[in-house]
C-alpha cells in the first residue's frame, strides 16, 4: 500500500506568479484534503475533493483553486502569489466519511518572495 | 463553531520523565478526536484517535491519551519521554460538516533535555 506523496518538496516562486501542487492519494482513498501550515501554526483547511468534486471550502480566497483525477490524485493551484502564501502546504487522503482517519504526505514547501 | 485549544506552546521535559500535552476542543457533540505528530520541515503522522468507546486510547510510540467529555480535554501522555520524541504535537478535532475536515490545534513543541 503506498502512502501520500506530494511533488516538488521544495519550490520558490516570485511574488504574482501561479504555482501548481500535485498530491497522490494512497491506494484505496476517493477524499483528498488540502491544509496550508503557516510557519508557527496549525495546519488550517483549504478544501476537499470527494469523487473529483469540491466538497467542502476553508477561509481561502478564489484564486486557491484544486483539481482531483479519476485516479483520485489532486492539484492545488494558486494564482497571484503573495508572500503571505510562504508555508508548508499539506495533502492529505482518506476512505472519506467522519470516521475515517486521515493519512498525510510530507507536504511542499513553498517560499514566495 | 468546533474549535482546539493547545494552551502550551512549549514543553520541556527531561529524557525519562513523564509527558504530559493539553488539549481543550469546543464541540456540541461527541467529538471525533487526533493527535499528530510532526518533525521539522515533514508532514503529521497519527499517533492516535478517538471515536467512541474507552475513553482511554492507546497509539503507536507508547503514547495514550484520555477523553474527558466533562472537561472537554484530551490529553496525550507518555510514561517516559525519548529524545527522540522532541517534535511539534497538534490535537484535531473533525468538523461534521460535509467535508468532515481536521480542526487543528496551534501545536506544542516538545522539547526533551538530555
Amino acid at each position: 500500500e503506498t502512502g501520500v506523496t506530494q511533488s516538488p518538496t521544495h519550490l520558490i516562486k516570485t511574488r504574482g506568479q501561479q504555482v501548481t501542487l500535485r498530491c497522490s492519494s494512497q491506494s484505496g482513498h476517493n477524499t483528498v484534503s488540502w491544509y496550508q501550515q503557516a510557519l508557527g501554526q496549525g495546519p488550517q483547511f483549504i478544501f476537499q475533493y470527494y469523487r473529483e468534486e469540491e466538497n467542502g471550502r476553508g477561509n481561502f480566497p478564489p484564486r486557491f483553486s484544486g483539481l482531483q483525477f479519476p485516479n483520485y490524485s489532486s492539484e492545488l493551484n494558486v494564482n497571484a502569489l503573495e508572500l503571505d502564501d510562504s508555508a508548508l502546504y499539506l495533502c492529505a487522503s482518506s476512505r472519506g466519511g467522519e470516521n475515517t482517519e486521515a493519512f498525510f504526505g510530507q507536504g511542499t514547501r513553498l517560499t514566495v518572495v | 463553531a468546533q474549535s482546539v485549544t493547545q494552551p502550551d506552546i512549549h514543553i520541556t521535559v527531561s529524557e525519562g520523565a513523564s509527558l504530559e500535552l493539553r488539549c481543550n476542543y469546543s464541540y456540541g457533540a461527541t467529538p471525533y478526536l487526533f493527535w499528530y505528530v510532526q518533525s521539522p520541515g515533514q508532514g503529521l503522522q497519527l499517533l492516535l484517535k478517538y471515536f467512541s468507546g474507552d475513553t482511554l486510547v492507546q497509539g503507536i510510540k507508547g503514547f495514550e491519551a484520555e477523553f474527558k467529555r466533562s472537561q472537554s480535554s484530551f490529553n496525550l501522555r507518555k510514561p517516559s519521554v525519548h529524545w527522540s520524541d522532541a517534535a511539534e504535537y497538534f490535537c484535531a478535532v473533525v468538523a461534521m460538516d460535509s467535508s468532515y475536515k481536521l480542526i487543528f490545534g496551534s501545536g506544542t513543541r516538545l522539547l526533551v533535555r538530555p
